[in-house]
């Protein structure tokens, strides 16, 4: 069953911070964070393995609440290049992904 | 990280005919896995293509329609069969490097008139 992710779009000014939410109905193992821009293929950012981790990747963080079955991404301070598409992937077996619908970030100057 | 390259970039196919999409990994890597992106979705999971068993589909996807080889441990095909306008999309592998982390190939971009 496919992630909920939220918001569906956001925009923002350069500098401005940003969270997007990703929930999940199945007991999970990871959470996965991508982000894609137009005509290109998903950019691995990071992975939060179950255990309430947070991780952090330049300004770009996040944390994986396992009880809730939620994960959250954190874009602070937003740099024109963090525009795209954001995707949420969930692991709940066997390395197989289940995606979001996405997040499509836009930052302008 | 791991180096993915997919051939072809893109095409533009006929209805009715078949397309086989290579997808070459610069280090040996046991689980692949193919994805497919229609327009402005979300990518969809076709299969698991593991080196040395079947490849697994998931619902929806079928062999005969969508067959998979993984001769070795840095290749696989995808073939996209009897193609129909539908199965225009952007097809996507992607690999497991080291325990968790998956990376994707850059995608062939298929139209199919």
């Amino acid at each position: 069953q496919q992630p909920v992710q939220s918001p569906q779009a956001v925009i923002l000014r350069e500098g401005e911070d940003a969270v997007i939410n990703c929930s999940s109905s199945k007991a999970l193992y990871s959470v996965h964070w991508y982000r894609q821009k137009h005509g290109e293929a998903p950019v691995f950012l990071m992975i939060l393995l179950k255990g309430g981790e947070q991780k952090g990747h330049e300004k770009i963080s996040a944390s994986f609440n396992e009880k809730k079955q939620q994960s959250s991404l954190y874009l602070t301070a937003s740099q024109l290049s963090y525009s795209g598409t954001y995707f949420c992937g969930t692991e709940s077996s066997a390395r197989q992904l289940t995606f979001g619908s996405g997040t499509q970030l836009t930052v302008l100057p | 990280s791991a180096v993915i390259s997919q051939k072809p970039s893109r095409d533009i196919c006929q209805r009715g005919t078949s397309l086989t999409i290579q997808c070459q990994v610069d280090s040996q890597v046991t689980m692949m896995f193919w994805y497919r992106q229609q327009p402005g979705q979300s990518l969809t999971l076709i299969a698991t293509a593991n080196q040395g068993s079947e490849a697994t589909y998931e619902s929806g996807f079928v062999i005969d329609k969508f067959p998979i080889s993984r001769p070795n441990l840095t290749f696989s095909t995808l073939t996209v069969s009897n193609m129909s306008p539908e199965d225009s999309s952007i097809y996507l592998c992607s690999v497991v490097v080291g325990p968790n982390e998956q990376f994707f190939g850059p995608g062939t971009r298929l139209t199919v008139l």
